[in-house]
């Protein structure tokens, strides 16, 4: 079974770059979608897009396109959310979760918390 | 596209039955079989209880159901117990490689 453990907290001032990570245990782990999640405070989940660490195949939200990049490094069972240019409204909670299926996310990484602030 | 719309609050007592509803929309709910409920007690991540629209994953309770209705789904607890006090959200594929969220449901067990 699948396991998912994400990076630390981080604080960040706007305009600044940041790479936040989930590292994967498990046989299934690089032949299985990995989904980015946002929860801005008090608000429901939104689905950024999905990441397959095989052949590093991405797929984004409209909602995210752009905004933010996926990566990975199969090798270390690790996929990757990345921004260039932080703004104050990119203050989360980021959440992994694996996809086995359209729209089915299991299970979940604890979830990093970004807080961009001046 | 706009997130799923769930009530903002519902409320059973101990042993009751609550149904929580999340309507989209033909391009979304009522043109996929791929709906999830997800339960998230505070300060924790989300859990899901339910996917495509009445799967239940091995070990949830089965007093958790789901069913949808056109472009309507419906998360049903049955047995209220203290334990299932938290938020819900339903999720909807929404093609494209897009997965939409509802804006969630605060399940009070009074």
């Amino acid at each position: 079974e699948v396991q998912l453990v994400q990076s630390g907290a981080e604080v960040k001032k706007p305009g600044e770059s940041l790479k936040i990570s989930c590292k994967g245990s498990g046989d299934s782990f690089t032949n299985s979608w990995i989904a980015w999640v946002r929860q801005m405070p008090g608000k429901g989940p939104e689905w950024m897009g999905v990441f397959w660490p095989a052949d590093s195949d991405v797929r984004y939200s409209p909602s995210f396109q752009g905004q933010v990049t996926l990566s990975g490094d199969k090798s270390i069972n690790t996929i990757y959310l990345q921004w260039s240019s932080l703004k104050a409204s990119d203050t989360a909670m980021y959440y992994c979760a694996r996809q086995p299926s359209r729209g089915r996310l299991d299970p979940w990484g604890q979830g990093t918390l970004v807080t961009v602030s001046s | 596209q706009s997130a799923l719309t769930q009530p903002p609050s519902a409320s059973g007592s101990p042993g009751q039955s609550v149904t929580i509803s999340c309507t989209g929309s033909s391009s979304d709910v009522g043109g996929y079989n791929y709906v999830s409920w997800y339960q998230q007690h505070p300060g924790k991540a989300p859990k899901v209880m339910i996917y495509e629209v009445s799967k239940r994953p091995s070990g949830v309770p089965d007093r958790f159901s789901g069913s949808k209705s056109g472009n309507t789904a419906s998360l049903t607890v049955s047995g209220l117990q203290a334990e299932d006090e938290a938020d819900y959200y339903c999720s909807s594929y929404a093609g494209s490689n897009n997965v939409l969220f509802g804006g969630g449901t605060k399940l009070t067990v009074l």
